[in-house]
């Protein structure tokens, strides 16, 4: 399978715990995003990298999260004390980009529960 | 400040009829339109996408429109199938991708 794999699919954690979660992007794809979904919304954007660089974060993420992707392959999310506003579905996606608009390839996602 | 909006949250249609979903955007940088699919517990599969250089494309018995002038794009799905039944996202690309919160099809048998 050369999709995008995302580990784990299901996490249950307490509250104030903290939580990574990795994202294995399609091998050629050069951009990789990391969004939030939560029950009837559309996914939210927390940031992205093109290749190794993070190019952007979303405003809306606060100082307990953070991404990296250390030479451009693999990326991970982290939580830092969790609380339970943060459960949702956290979707890893990447896409090629050459110049040319092309579309982004998502995982299967990360379920995050916080109990 | 969202700037891709789908505001029916849910559309019912009979199976072999046509299914019509609609979005609307507000960034006229915008030129790069998606659609994506959604089952539940699973991620967004991407559909079909249109250019802002076109007003139409076709794939199979989906067809995206893009009504530049009016900020609206639609999906035609034609005939509709139950198997079309999910969570339809409309999206753009600008560095990143803006989503729209989403239009729940359910086609009936």
């Amino acid at each position: 399978d050369t999709g995008v794999s995302q580990d784990p699919r299901h996490k249950i954690t307490k509250r104030g715990q903290n939580v990574t979660f990795r994202c294995d992007p399609i091998s050629e794809h050069n951009r990789l995003y990391w969004y939030r979904q939560t029950l009837g919304q559309g996914p939210e954007f927390l940031t992205y990298f093109q290749n190794e660089a993070q190019l952007e974060k979303s405003r809306l993420l606060s100082d307990r999260f953070s991404a990296e992707r250390p030479k451009g392959s693999f990326s991970t999310l982290e939580i830092q004390r969790t609380e339970q506003g943060d459960s949702a579905m956290y979707l890893c996606a990447s896409s090629l980009v050459t110049g040319f608009r092309t579309e982004a390839f998502f995982g299967q996602g990360t379920r995050l529960t916080v109990v | 400040d969202q700037q891709v909006k789908q505001n029916s949250p849910s559309l019912s249609v009979q199976e072999g009829r046509i299914s019509i979903l609609n979005c609307d955007y507000t960034n006229s940088m915008f030129d790069y339109f998606l659609w994506y699919k959604k089952y539940p517990a699973e991620g967004p599969t991407f559909l079909i996408s249109i250019s802002s250089i076109k007003d139409k494309n076709e794939d199979g018995r989906f067809t995206v429109f893009l009504n530049k002038s009016a900020k609206h794009l639609s999906l035609h799905i034609v005939p509709s199938q139950p198997g079309d039944s999910a969570v339809y996202f409309c999206a753009d690309n600008f560095n990143k991708f803006y989503f729209g919160s989403g239009t729940k099809l359910n086609v009936k048998p």
